[in-house]
Order: structure tokens, then sequence, then C-alpha cells
């Protein structure tokens, strides 16, 4: 019973176009969304994250936006860098009970991103 | 600032060994998390520490088992290994505030001949 589903294993698109990622979830508990970036022989290095009373947010080249009656959430990338190939793996969590720590990660499989020069 | 650092970085065992893996958080976090990483798959929870108390634990056998120090740094033992084992076992630490993101080391590669 996978939480947090990546339907797409694999994507490509050119150096300079926008890289769109999308993620879904079952778990409405969930409140807090993350992106992490895994290049080869390296851990997931953070990227980016909304919380669930956001519907978007923002940092640099990289949005991530929020639709929570679809439960579904996705990263944009503009414009997209060669160094930007790597595997992205959405995750999430959800609070230890009202107002606790934020709990483990759920993260899905994960999609590897190629931009072609 | 130094971020969360695992070792070793590459461990070989064979069948019904036993294995400890270590993890220092980054200075400030109080919690600490290990997860399991397969070929193909993303990272699965197995445990999470908090000021040496374990606040959550994964569907994973009694097998596994961990603990966290006075310091914050934090041990993952598995015992009678089996192939199925094999895996990369990633640390992440965090403040465990509300909304703020689990950091990663890069993991420690396990394989089990």
């Amino acid at each position: 019973d996978q939480q947090v589903k990546q339907n797409s294993p694999s994507l490509s698109v050119q150096e300079g176009r926008i890289s769109i990622l999308n993620c879904d979830y079952t778990n409405s508990m969930f409140d807090y969304f993350l992106w992490y970036k895994k290049y080869p022989a390296e851990g997931p290095t953070f990227l980016i994250s909304i919380s669930s009373i956001k519907d978007k947010n923002e940092d640099g080249r990289f949005t991530v936006f929020l639709n929570k009656s679809a439960k579904h959430l996705s990263l944009h990338i503009v414009p997209s860098q060669p160094g930007d190939s790597a595997v992205y793996f959405c995750a999430a969590s959800a609070r230890l009970g009202y107002g606790g720590s934020q709990g483990n990660l759920i993260f899905g499989k994960g999609t590897k991103l190629s931009v072609k020069p | 600032d130094a971020g969360v650092t695992q070792s070793p970085t590459h461990l070989i065992k064979t069948r019904g060994q036993q294995v400890t893996l270590r993890c220092s958080p980054i200075s400030g976090h109080k919690s600490v998390s290990w997860y399991q990483q397969v070929l193909g798959q993303g990272p699965q929870f197995i445990f999470q520490y908090y000021e040496k108390e374990e606040r959550g634990r994964g569907n994973f056998p009694d097998r596994f088992s961990a603990r966290q120090f006075p310091n914050y740094s934090s041990e993952l033992n598995v015992n009678a290994l089996l192939l199925g084992d094999s895996a990369l076992y990633l640390c992440a630490s965090s403040t465990l505030r509300e909304h703020q993101p689990q950091h990663f080391g890069d993991g420690t590669r396990l394989s089990i001949l």
C-alpha cells in the first residue's frame, strides 16, 4: 500500500525548458511535503518543501505546488540545467499528535530526471 | 558546518553476521532517523530517535535495533544478516520541529554475501 506515489520512473527534458515532476499521496494526515534530489553515491539532498496550509512555495528555479483536494503535488524546475539531472524523491510526513513534532518521512519511488544540453 | 556523517561508507558481510552502523547528526539536531534504501525504491523508515528516546519504528524485524547517545549520535545494529539486508542505509537528522526537513548523510552501502 503505497502512500506516496511517483508514477513516472523517468523524465527527459531539454536544457532551458521546464521540468515538471509529479507526486500523489493517499494519507490525508500528511501535513508536510518535501522534495529531495539524489545523485549516485550520495545521500538525498533536501531541495524544497511545503506545508499543507500553503498551495505554493518558491525557491529560485524550484517551485512546489500542492493541491490538497486532489492529493497531488508537483515540482517545477525552470529553467532546467544539465546539473539538475538526478533522481528526485517526493516525501511526506504527518505530525505526531496535535502540535506535536514531525514524524517520519514516507517516500515515493523516485523519478529520474535527465536534462539534455 | 558539518552535515550528517555516517560510517563506514561501505561494508561487506556474510549471512548470519552482525553489523553496526554509525551516524553523527548536524550540530544542534537532537533527532536521528534511519532509513533503508534498496535499488529502485525510495528510502524506507526504520527508526526515529529524539533525545535518546525511540519515537517511531517502521515495519522491520526485531533483528534491527538502534540507540541514540547523549551527544545525539546514533548506532543502527542488524543481527543475523540476510541477503535481503543488502541496501544503502541512510541516517537523517532534524530538529523535529514542525515543518522542518530532515537532512541526510551519504549512507552506508551494506553488501551481504
